[in-house]
């Protein structure tokens, strides 16, 4: 099973900081986890991915567990324009298609 | 640079009308593929291709059919639209299939059958 587990929802204030949680007990060893965002009525947006290591870029930062069994995705100063469905996928298949959960939704308080 | 293009934006259809949903991407990947996503929900694999000239099914292909004749274009056909096909439409492309890199998405059509 590709699937992961996400929270439904979570709230953050706006300029601090936001820890998103996935776990994906199931996953093997060559899977990489992908972090993709989808503001209202757009198309998914790439944001991190990952395999062993702990990633930065200049959007986010992804924390993996030693064991790879979860991760976390870390907004570093949430703006109001980071309120989006967060959807965290494990790439599996012959052609590594990305799964897609139901994802995260995340709301930014002014 | 375009990424990847998706045309039309939105489209009405009438039930067993047909129509092709065109992606285009400039950024040489081989991968590419099609999703839908209905209200309030995820996003659902229809096709995929690996290269031109191959492709294959995902979790939700019955009612479409899909042809990759060059690098660039993916086209996606609907034949005799149902109600059941409305719901917004996203290609997607990436340049290996190994996921060591981040995948782009059009911006979608939106397609209403009625």
């Amino acid at each position: 099973d590709a699937k992961t587990t996400q929270p439904n929802s979570m709230e953050s204030n706006e300029e601090e900081p936001v820890h998103l949680p996935c776990n994906h007990s199931t996953i093997s060893g060559t899977d990489y986890i992908h972090w993709y965002r989808q503001l209202p009525s757009q198309g998914p947006e790439y944001v991190i991915h990952g395999l062993t290591s702990n990633v930065n870029n200049r959007m986010a930062s992804l924390a993996i567990a030693e064991d790879r069994k979860s991760s976390t995705l870390i907004l570093h100063r949430a703006t109001l324009r980071d309120a989006a469905v967060y959807y965290c996928i494990r790439l599996s298949g012959s052609a590594r298609q990305l799964t897609f959960g139901s994802g995260t939704q995340l709301t930014v308080l002014p | 640079n375009a990424g990847v293009t998706q045309t039309p934006k939105f489209r009405i259809l009438k039930i067993g009308q047909s129509m092709t949903l065109q992606c285009a991407q400039d950024m040489n990947h081989n991968y590419m593929y099609w999703y839908r996503q209905d209200p309030g929900m995820g996003l659902k694999l229809i096709y995929y291709s690996v290269g031109a000239g191959i492709t294959d099914k995902g979790e939700v292909p019955n009612g479409y059919n899909v042809s990759r004749s060059t690098t660039e274009y993916f086209p996606l056909r609907l034949e005799l639209a149902a109600p059941s096909q409305t719901s917004v439409y996203f290609c997607a492309s990436s340049f290996s299939g190994t996921g060591s890199g981040g995948y782009t998405f059009g911006s979608g059509t939106r397609l209403t059958v009625v």
